[in-house]
């Protein structure tokens, strides 16, 4: 069956960098688009980010761009986002979640992870 | 990117329906049938229970239903049962390529 795992969550001081990444199993990885979702504690789901199967478009939120890269390396079945410059406000739990079909954008979630905390304090 | 806008919360009895709007714009909701809704509950990951506007995903009950008018879209829920009590969420696809989330709706089973 489909498994999404995240890892790579923990505390860091403000300005500071973090790499999560997002294990995949139970399905043909690079046929899919990947996408990051973050949760601040109480508050609703924010869209991070995502990449095109094959790892040639990216997309951003506009409260990330320019400071969060996602990738991906297809070998390993793996997803990733460097967060860099964080900031207090990006503390959440953060989703990685797979398209709903394969080859297509932006037509829902399917399967999401279990998510990992990032908290950025001091 | 402005969230789209869903009701902080509704209410039901089981056995009753429900509608929860999710109001967008023409660059998102008005514009894409990539419309989503997604039900969550305490410290768990969202499921997906609605996507293309309309269509469930295998596994998910019949008493969950979407639709959209215009820049609005709407899941209801029929026959509410006391499990169906959490947050949802939708979401569409934009004309920015990006995604853009409501800002959730708390269904409470009375």
């Amino acid at each position: 069956q489909v498994q999404l795992v995240e890892s790579g969550g923990g505390v860091v001081q403000p300005g500071r960098s973090l790499r999560l990444s997002c294990a995949a199993a139970g399905f043909t990885f690079s046929r899919y688009a990947m996408h990051w979702v973050r949760q601040a504690p109480g508050k609703g789901l924010e869209w991070v980010g995502a990449v095109s199967h094959d790892g040639s478009d990216k997309h951003y939120a506009d409260s990330v761009k320019g400071r969060f890269t996602i990738s991906r390396d297809n070998s390993k079945n793996t997803l990733y986002v460097q967060m860099n410059s964080l900031r207090a406000e990006d503390t959440a739990v953060y989703y990685c979640a797979r398209d709903f079909e394969e080859y297509t954008y932006g037509e829902g979630f399917r399967y999401w992870g279990q998510g990992t905390l990032v908290t950025v304090s001091s | 990117q402005s969230a789209l806008t869903q009701p902080a919360s509704v209410s039901g009895s089981p056995g009753q329906s429900i509608t929860i709007s999710c109001t967008g714009t023409s660059s998102d909701v008005g514009v894409y049938n990539y419309v989503s809704w997604y039900q969550q509950h305490p410290g768990k990951a969202p499921k997906l229970m609605i996507y293309d506007v309309s269509n469930r995903p295998s596994g998910v009950s019949n008493r969950f239903s979407g639709s959209k008018s215009g820049n609005t879209a709407s899941l209801t829920i029929s026959g509410l049962q006391a499990e169906d009590e959490g947050d949802y969420y939708c979401s569409s696809y934009t004309t920015s390529s990006t995604l853009v989330f409501g800002g959730g709706t708390k269904l409470t089973v009375l």
